[in-house]
């Protein structure tokens, strides 16, 4: 069955790194694009990241473009997000996602448990 | 980035009731549209995508409808694991952006 274990969440402090991986199990990791999804503390879901099954594409909401980047190692069945420059309001659960496509749209399939990342000084 | 706007914010219902969430987007996504369940603590669970097709194994019960701007989601008689969030989705263009949320109570 399909299982995409998010790690690398915690406490850290404003304008510090950290790299959030997701390990993937269960499906053929490398045939499918990827996503990260955000949602901080009692708010709604934001859509943070894609890349595309090969890595060759991705896509970053402007929130978060220059800070944050997305990227996959298929030899490890692994995604992972690098954030940089860490903001208080970047504190949420996040949640990576498994897309498959229908008439060229993608859906969020599967999704991980979520890791929480808080931001504070 | 196009936005979609959600429909009501919450809403009160009753075991058996039949409930219907609306989605608009702010420009046209043709049938691109999904939907999504959430419950406290939980990841997401995806209920229908392109507008109507039914996720496997989600019950039929849901049903979705709608093209270009407009799009419903039905529950055509609730049951008590349905009281949850709700959220639609555009995957027209990156952004793949989310509805603010519909939080279905019990009455």
């Amino acid at each position: 069955q399909v299982q995409l274990v998010e790690s690398g969440g915690g406490v850290v402090q404003p304008g510090r790194s950290l790299r959030l991986s997701c390990a993937a199990s269960g499906f053929t990791f490398s045939s499918y694009g990827m996503h990260w999804v955000r949602q901080a503390p009692g708010k709604g879901l934001e859509w943070v990241a894609v890349i595309s099954f090969d890595g060759t594409n991705n896509y970053h909401t402007d929130s978060v473009k220059g800070r944050f980047t997305i990227s996959r190692d298929n030899s490890k069945n692994t995604l992972y997000l690098q954030m940089n420059s860490l903001k208080t309001e970047d504190t949420a659960v996040y949640y990576c996602a498994k897309e498959k496509r229908s008439s060229g749209w993608p859906h969020f399939q599967y999704w991980g448990q979520g890791t929480l990342v808080t931001v504070s000084s | 980035d196009i936005q979609m706007t959600q429909s009501p914010s919450s809403l009160s219902a009753s075991v058996g009731d039949r409930v219907t969430i609306t989605c608009r987007a702010s420009h046209t996504i043709t049938s691109s549209l999904n939907w999504y369940q959430q419950k406290p603590g939980k990841a997401p669970n995806l209920l229908i995508y392109a507008a109507s097709s039914l996720q496997s194994g989600v019950p039929s019960r849901f049903s979705g409808s709608g093209s270009g701007t407009d799009f419903t989601l039905t529950i055509s008689s609730l049951q008590p694991e349905d009281f949850a969030t709700y959220y639609c989705q555009q995957s027209f263009s990156t952004g793949y952006t989310f509805g603010q949320g519909t939080r279905l109570e019990i009455k």
